[in-house]
Parts: structure tokens; C-alpha cells; sequence
């Protein structure tokens, strides 16, 4: 069966601070990899999706990046964090019919 | 771009029904999720709908209308578990990849 593995679970970062979040998926090949944000109250918003190795695409511009340096590995990242990166983080992968997300990482910037 | 529409809260009492209405606007539709999301938690996959009509899964339903851009979640035989925020989502790309968008998210509120 497909899992799906994001870590770490919570974080606490300091303004400026680099971020690295990382998400693997077990039990597929070529998934279809996304990051999506959420913010207090509010829905889930995406921020970049990727449909194979070094294919990334982004939704809305901002503060982070992604990268997939491997079929199953998805990568988010900061250089300098930024007081409204703070947000729950979840990576989630589809493919055909069925969409599933990590556990997410909640992400408190201060 | 797409624009998805759902109530932002709803209240129902125990072993009540409730019905929870989406519409979307997109180009390229590929299909409409549901999701459950406790507080705190992940969202969890409910539904899928591609083609028009219901879909029936237990206690859960969901509802489609290409046309009209509409589908809906209806809930049955309401449990205190069921309070949680349902999420519609939609998948725009003429592949099978597509990319989801979600909604807000409507709040429900099972009471005793």
C-alpha cells in the first residue's frame, strides 16, 4: 500500500532562519507530489506541485521554494523565514482517482 | 483560475442529516474531492465524483453536477465524531495528474 511521509511534525523558527520540510511517498512510482499551506481558520491554499524529477511548478509567489531531487522526494524550503510562513504544512500525492496528505507540519516562525 | 464556494459553518443536531454544497467555477474539470479535516489533523479523503450523480459510501454520500458546477456531501445518521471541517476540492488538467484546488472548508458542528 501507498504511504506518505512528512517530517517534522511541528517546528519553531526564529525570522530569518532557514526551513527544509521533506515528504516522501512509499508504494508508487511517479506520483504527482504537492505542498499546500494553511493558515489559522483558512483553507488550504497550494503553493507548488510537481508531476516528475526536477519538474516543479509554483502557484503563488512567496517566500519558499521546492525541489524534487528524487521520484519519490519533496522538498520545501526557505532561505529567510518570514513571520507570515508561519502555517501548517501538508504534502499530499494523487494519482488517478485518489489524493492523500502527510500529517503535516505545523510551522511557528517567531 | 477556479473559484471554489462553500458555507463556512454549519450546525446539526445527533443522528440529524446534514448537506454541505459546493460549486466551483474551473476550466478543465477532472474531477471533485471531499475531504474531512479534525482540528489539528490532516484532511482525510471522503469522496470522489467524476461523472454526474451520487455516490454512496456508508453514512457519507456525495453528489455531482457537471453542468452546474454544484456538487454536495451529505451526511447521515449525524455522530459527534462527524464534527470536523469538510473540505471540497477540484482537479483541473486534461491529465490524470491534474492539480487540486480546495475550498474553505465548512465547518460542522454536531450537538447533543
Amino acid at each position: 500500500s501507498q504511504t506518505i511521509h512528512q517530517w517534522p511534525a511541528t517546528l519553531v523558527q526564529p525570522v530569518g532562519s532557514p526551513l527544509s520540510l521533506e515528504c516522501t511517498v512509499e508504494g508508487t512510482s511517479n506520483p504527482n507530489l504537492y505542498w499546500y499551506r494553511q493558515a489559522a481558520g483558512r483553507g488550504l491554499q497550494l503553493l507548488f506541485y510537481s508531476v516528475g524529477i526536477g519538474q516543479i511548478s509554483s502557484e503563488v509567489p512567496q517566500n519558499l521554494s521546492a525541489s524534487r531531487p528524487q521520484d519519490r522526494q519533496f522538498i520545501l524550503s526557505s532561505k529567510k523565514l518570514l513571520l507570515s510562513d508561519s502555517g501548517f504544512y501538508l504534502c499530499a500525492w494523487n494519482f488517478g482517482t485518489e489524493a492523500f496528505f502527510g500529517q503535516g507540519t505545523r510551522l511557528t516562525v517567531v | 483560475g477556479q473559484n471554489i464556494d462553500q458555507p463556512t459553518e454549519m450546525t446539526a443536531t445527533e443522528g440529524a442529516i446534514v448537506q454541505i454544497n459546493c460549486t466551483y467555477q474551473t476550466s478543465g474539470f477532472n474531477g471533485l474531492f471531499w475531504y474531512q479535516q479534525h482540528a489539528g489533523e490532516a484532511p482525510t479523503f471522503l469522496s470522489y465524483n467524476v461523472l454526474d450523480g451520487l455516490e454512496e459510501k456508508g453514512r457519507f454520500s456525495s453528489f455531482l453536477s457537471r453542468s452546474k458546477g454544484y456538487s454536495y456531501l451529505l451526511l447521515k445518521e449525524l455522530q459527534m465524531k462527524d464534527s470536523a471541517s469538510y473540505l471540497c476540492a477540484v482537479r483541473s488538467g486534461t491529465d490524470s495528474w491534474g492539480k487540486l484546488q480546495f475550498g474553505a472548508g465548512t465547518q460542522v458542528v454536531v450537538t447533543p
